[in-house]
C-alpha cells in the first residue's frame, strides 16, 4: 500500500524566514497531494493541494511543488509568521478519497 | 457555511463497551471519510462513505464499522472497545468523490475518545 515519508520531524525558523517541508510517496498511482495545517485542540485545516498534472502551486505565501518522476512533493512558506506555528501533515491519494498521511512537521516561528 | 460538525467532542468509554460517533458532513457535500489519529500511528483512514455505500475502507479490525445516511451524516461505531482505541477520530466531508479523482476534504474538530 502507499507509504508517505515527511520530513523533517520539527523545524524551527525566525520570523520572516522561509520553511520547507518535504514528503516522499511510494504509490505511482497517487494522483492528488493536500497539505493540512492542524492546530492544538483542532481538526486537520487544508491550506493547499496539488494535483499530478501540476508541477507547482502558489497561494499567496504558501507553495507546493510536485516531482511526479521522484515522487516527492514539498511545502514552502514564505516569510513566516508566529501564527504559521502548528504541525503540517502531507498526504498522497490514489482515489476515493482516502489520503495516505505523513507522520507531521512541527513548526515553531520565532517572533 | 457551516463547516464540519462532530459530536460529541469528547468521551470516557471503558473498556469493552461501545461507542458511536457522529458527523455532519459540509451542506451539500455527499463524500464522508473517518480517520482515527494517534501520537503513535498518526493518521490512519478508517473508511469513506459516498451515497449511503462505502467506497473503501483502512486496515481496522471488524469493530470498527460505520454508516451514512440519506442526508449525508454519517455515524461510526467502535464495539469491544479496547485501551488502544483512545484515540482523536476526526471526519471529514468532500463534495463528491468520482473515483480517481479526488475532491477537496475538510476536516471536523474531531472526538476525542479516551477508554479506560
Amino acid at each position: 500500500g502507499e507509504n508517505v515519508e515527511q520530513h523533517p520531524s520539527t523545524l524551527s525558523v525566525q520570523e520572516g524566514d522561509s520553511a520547507v517541508i518535504k514528503c516522499t510517496y511510494s504509490d505511482s498511482a497517487s494522483n492528488y497531494f493536500p497539505w493540512y495545517k492542524q492546530e492544538l485542540g483542532k481538526g486537520p485545516q487544508l491550506i493547499i493541494d496539488i494535483r499530478s498534472n501540476v508541477g507547482e502551486k502558489k497561494d499567496q505565501r504558501i507553495a507546493v511543488t510536485l516531482n511526479k518522476t521522484a515522487k516527492h512533493f514539498s511545502l514552502h512558506i514564505t516569510e513566516t509568521q508566529p501564527e504559521d506555528s502548528a504541525v503540517y501533515f502531507c498526504a498522497a491519494s490514489a482515489g476515493f478519497q482516502k489520503l495516505v498521511f505523513g507522520t507531521g512537521t512541527r513548526l515553531l516561528v520565532s517572533p | 457555511k457551516a463547516g464540519v460538525t462532530q459530536t460529541p467532542r469528547y468521551l470516557i468509554k471503558t473498556r469493552g463497551q461501545q461507542v458511536t460517533l457522529s458527523c455532519s458532513p459540509i451542506s451539500g457535500h455527499r463524500s464522508v471519510s473517518w480517520y482515527q489519529q494517534t501520537p503513535g500511528q498518526g493518521l490512519q483512514f478508517l473508511f469513506e462513505y459516498f451515497s449511503e455505500t462505502q467506497r473503501n475502507k483502512g486496515n481496522f479490525p471488524g469493530r470498527f464499522s460505520g454508516r451514512q445516511f440519506s442526508n449525508s451524516r454519517s455515524e461510526m461505531n467502535v464495539s469491544t472497545l479496547e485501551l488502544g482505541d483512545s484515540a482523536l477520530y476526526l471526519c471529514a466531508s468532500s463534495l463528491e468523490g468520482t473515483g480517481e479523482m479526488n475532491t477537496e476534504a475538510f476536516f471536523g474538530q474531531g472526538t476525542r475518545l479516551t477508554v479506560v
